[in-house]
């Protein structure tokens, strides 16, 4: 079974700290994603990977940034956490030559607040 | 740019009812359009619609994709309190590999 495992389930953090959110995948996907989740306005994509050290920014990078110095590792990044960000957050990956037959294979997701 | 509008938002059901939810796309180049229920975490997969698989079932569950209308249903018959999710769209097109999903429609069904 493929495996998406985000670090953190619920996350409390201050304004203006940096917050790190970890996704680990255990399938040897290509590719990863990092997604924000707020109600109504469903999943916006926020940066992409296709290969260790690759990264291509989403609709919505900004604030953000992210890491992938291991294959199976995609960070992502609040450089100055703003309550703006507050969101549950969830990562994915993929085979990198095509969707398969079932798509992405999703974290369980980080609900962060910034208070 | 691709775009995925889901209907309705949010809808309440009593069990034993039937259920249909909308998806519309509009993208370039589709490749294919999936369905996935999300419950208290991750979301999980339920259905892929593509040009050559334009029709699928299990159990209770089953989706039609209308390329010329460029929609897909998504149909939920006699439904249980083990249906309430948050139902998402999500539609391949040009980019290829990548995903652009709808605002889900938040089912919820009462006993």
């Amino acid at each position: 079974d493929v495996k998406v495992t985000q670090s953190s389930r619920y996350l409390v953090k201050r304004t203006g700290e940096k917050v790190f959110l970890e996704c680990v995948q255990d399938m040897d996907h290509e590719n990863m994603f990092w997604y924000r989740q707020d109600p109504g306005l469903g999943l916006r994509l926020i940066y992409f990977s296709y290969d260790v050290k690759m990264k291509e920014k989403g609709d919505i990078p900004e604030g953000y940034s992210v890491s992938r110095e291991k294959k199976e590792r995609f960070s992502l990044i609040l450089e100055s956490a703003s309550t703006n960000q507050t969101s549950m957050y969830l990562c994915a990956s993929s085979f990198g030559g095509g969707l398969a037959n079932y798509g992405y294979t999703f974290g369980s997701g980080t609900r962060l607040t910034v208070v | 740019e691709d775009k995925v509008v889901q209907s309705p938002l949010s809808l309440v059901v009593h069990e034993g009812d039937t259920v249909t939810l909308n998806c519309s796309y509009e993208v370039t180049n589709f490749r294919s359009l999936l369905w996935y229920k999300q419950e208290k975490k991750a979301p999980t997969f339920l259905f892929m619609l593509t040009s050559s698989g334009i029709e699928k079932k299990s159990g209770r569950l089953s989706s039609i994709l209308d390329k010329k209308e460029l929609s897909s249903i998504l149909n939920i018959t006699a439904t249980q309190t083990g249906d309430s999710a948050i139902y998402l769209c999500a539609v391949e097109g040009n980019a290829g590999n990548m995903l652009t999903f709808g605002g889900g429609t938040r089912l919820m069904v009462k006993p």
